[in-house]
């Protein structure tokens, strides 16, 4: 199965840190990536092949993948983070998003 | 810069087609893989396709399979996806996305703005 599974909703205050999963069949042998999207803007790449951040991104950022969740960590979250954010991985040549998570900065 | 226009959307009644493009510049297309990727108003992201960077291998969502064709004209620096047999359920931002890879497997890292689908009678 390709099927992501992602919480719709995190909440955490400003200066804390943020987990958001993804969770999927045997996902640790596959590479995840994590994409930010903001209202009304195309989505960015955050977290490509697991561990790696694009250049930009800020290194409050951080991924990590086993067994068979991933894990977007935000450490010292800031309020510009709240936003959509979406896990993806490939699946035999066929590409899944998760649902997605809302990251609420309180 | 790098940057990935889409253009071709509109409204459409059912059971017709529609061709978008992708205009890229800033990069060397012709040696990434490229996507679209689409996103019903209020929901989360859907893979459509995919094409390798010569376009010798494509791949598509169940969804879409056999109704859409990802194609590319390297030569144009020029991505598009025909869309035929259009139902509502296709309606939707659809997005133009760069592979990091040459056969398309890396993260989507350059992203346009989208153009809009509207399938309605």
């Amino acid at each position: 199965s390709n099927e992501l599974t992602q919480p719709p909703s995190v909440s955490v205050s400003p200066g804390q840190t943020a987990s958001i999963s993804c969770s999927g069949d045997k996902l640790g042998d596959k590479y995840v990536c994590w994409y930010q999207q903001k209202p009304g803007q195309s989505p960015v790449l955050v977290i490509s092949q697991d561990t790696k951040r694009p250049s930009g991104i800020p290194d409050r950022f951080s991924g990590s993948n086993s067994g068979n969740t991933a894990t977007l960590t935000i450490s010292g979250t800031q309020a510009m983070d709240e936003a959509d954010y979406y896990c993806q991985a490939w699946d035999s040549r066929i590409v899944a998003f998760g649902g997605g998570t809302k990251l609420t900065v309180l | 810069q790098v940057q990935l226009v889409e253009s071709g959307g509109g409204v459409v009644q059912p059971g017709r087609s529609l061709r978008l493009s992708c205009a890229a510049s800033g990069f060397n297309f012709r040696t990434y893989g490229m996507h679209w990727v689409r996103q019903a108003p209020g929901k989360g992201l859907e893979w459509v396709a995919v094409i390798s960077y010569q376009g010798r291998n494509e791949y598509y969502a169940d969804s879409v399979k056999g109704r859409f064709t990802i194609s590319r004209d390297n030569s144009q620096n020029t991505l598009y996806l025909q869309m035929s047999s259009l139902r509502a359920e296709d309606t939707a931002l659809y997005f133009c996305v760069k592979d990091e890879t040459i056969e398309a497997g890396g993260g989507m890292d350059v992203w346009g703005r989208g153009t809009t689908v509207a399938v309605s009678s």
